[in-house]
């Protein structure tokens, strides 16, 4: 079976660090973009941007790039999610995805990890 | 960066009915790379529609995609209970790639 799963709910304080992950499993892990999808409570899907796990080719939303580092282990087939300084407004579920075909990084996401929450509060 | 819209944001049907859904782009979107996304309430969403009108695996033949451009739709021939949920449209074929805000279908 094909699947993506994510680490556990984390609660945070503001300016803390954190990296959550995304393992997948029973497909060619190098071979597919991964992405992230941020959704904050109450709210709709922000796409964060995508890698490649085989040379870690990475594409940023521009209302992301900095904000947030994306990265891969393809040897232990998992995505990360990091941030260096966390801010309450970052207080919210966070998806990974597979994209649909093989090696196109203009693609749907087909294959939905199950989200991470992410609390951030003082 | 492309804007998707969605209107309106809410629809409200009853079992049964057939339902249209909007997606409306900003720009036109290339190679019509555009989806169609469910997503239940606690759950992570779900790919019905890709490439603005081809199937996902497993999506029953109720729901069909069609557009191309700028305006796109999502029809759902006849709603059965489990298809009340939140419909979002994702454009993919330029970057950034965007998401619309959703619409919400819910039971008359």
């Amino acid at each position: 079976e094909v699947q993506l799963v994510q680490s556990g709910a984390e609660v945070k304080k503001p300016g803390e660090s954190l990296k959550i992950s995304c393992k997948g499993s029973g497909y060619s892990f190098t071979n597919y973009w991964i992405g992230w999808v941020r959704q904050m409570p109450g709210k709709g899907l922000e796409w964060m941007g995508i890698i490649y796990p085989d040379d870690s080719d990475t594409r940023y939303s521009p209302s992301f790039q900095g904000q947030v580092t994306i990265s891969a282990d393809k040897s232990i087939s998992t995505a990360y999610l990091q941030w260096s300084s966390l801010k309450a407004s970052d207080t919210a579920m966070y998806y990974c995805a597979r994209h649909h075909d093989y090696s196109t990084s203009f693609d749907a996401f087909d294959i939905w990890g199950q989200g991470t929450m992410v609390t951030v509060s003082s | 960066e492309i804007v998707l819209t969605q209107s309106p944001a809410t629809l409200s049907f009853s079992p049964g009915e057939r339902a249209t859904l909007s997606c409306g782009a900003s720009q036109s979107v290339s190679r019509n790379y555009l989806a169609w996304y469910q997503q239940k309430p606690g759950l992570a969403p779900r790919l019905l529609i890709y490439d603005a009108s081809s199937r996902a695996t497993g999506i029953p033949d109720r729901f069909s995609g069609s557009g191309s451009g700028t305006d796109f739709t999502l029809t759902i021939s006849r709603l059965e209970p489990e298809d009340f949920a939140v419909y979002y449209c994702q454009q993919y074929g330029s970057s950034p790639r965007t998401f619309g805000q959703g619409t919400k279908v819910e039971i008359k």
